[in-house]
């Protein structure tokens, strides 16, 4: 299995362009998420999805948007990029409301918008 | 405020000594649940340990093993015996409920280096 892909892997962007990260899993998992990691702060969540079709904002959702249209795919898009948007994106899925809750993460994106 | 709170930005530790990483959380929420993920220079993130808030006993796997102090409301990340391998960014997050799913909360992380 190869778990939790995100393509691209690295992208360069020039601001006000717009590019579309896909996040697919194969582990049949019903919750998914996209975060951005910032030097020196946690993971933020962006938006996620706890089936196919819904999706939900986190804590940092204006300047993106998602799209769930298959269970295994979530899409991130940035429809207008910025500089402030230079980040790193991961990607993660989970099972449903079990008790442990883990996040199986993918291997991240590395966004720069100049 | 902040929600999950690791102190410590960075830590160097002798290779072969025992390590802990501090983490303290904020919730209102009793049923919660507490996570230790390392990222390393590579970048992935990797689960290493979790903690139910209702869990009667601290989490252990392998050589990392959890102090869970409820009423101080601290997870501390201990790490016996630490290897090269093991340095990394560690970071603690904590699991609550937000508007009617789960949702991970994470702290700023703590870049562990250890020496040979």
């Amino acid at each position: 299995n190869a778990g939790v892909t995100q393509t691209p892997k690295f992208r360069v962007l020039k601001t006000g362009q717009s590019m579309t990260l896909l996040c697919a899993q194969d582990m049949n998992h019903e919750y998914m998420y996209w975060y951005r990691q910032d030097p020196g702060m946690g993971l933020r969540l962006i938006h996620y999805s706890v089936g196919e079709g819904t999706t939900a904002k986190g804590e940092v959702p204006d300047g993106y948007n998602v799209s769930r249209l298959k269970k295994q795919n979530f899409l991130l898009g940035l429809e207008s990029a910025a500089p402030s948007q230079t980040s790193v994106y991961f990607c993660a899925s989970s099972q449903d409301r079990g008790q442990v809750y883990e996040q199986y993460f993918g291997p991240g994106t590395r966004l720069t918008v100049t | 405020a902040q929600k999950i709170t690791q102190t410590q930005p960075g830590m160097f530790v002798q290779e072969k000594e025992a390590v802990t990483l501090d983490c303290t959380y904020d919730t209102s929420d009793p049923s919660y649940g507490l996570f230790w993920y390392k990222q390393p220079s590579s970048g992935e993130m990797i689960f290493l340990i979790y903690q139910g808030s209702y869990d009667q006993q601290n989490a252990t796997e392998g050589r990392y093993s959890l102090n869970f102090q409820k009423a101080r409301k601290s997870a501390n990340l201990v790490i016996s015996a630490s290897q090269l391998g093991d340095s990394a960014m560690y970071f603690c997050a904590m699991r609550e409920i937000f508007d009617s799913n789960y949702q991970l909360i994470w702290g700023a992380g703590t870049k562990l280096i250890i020496k040979p």
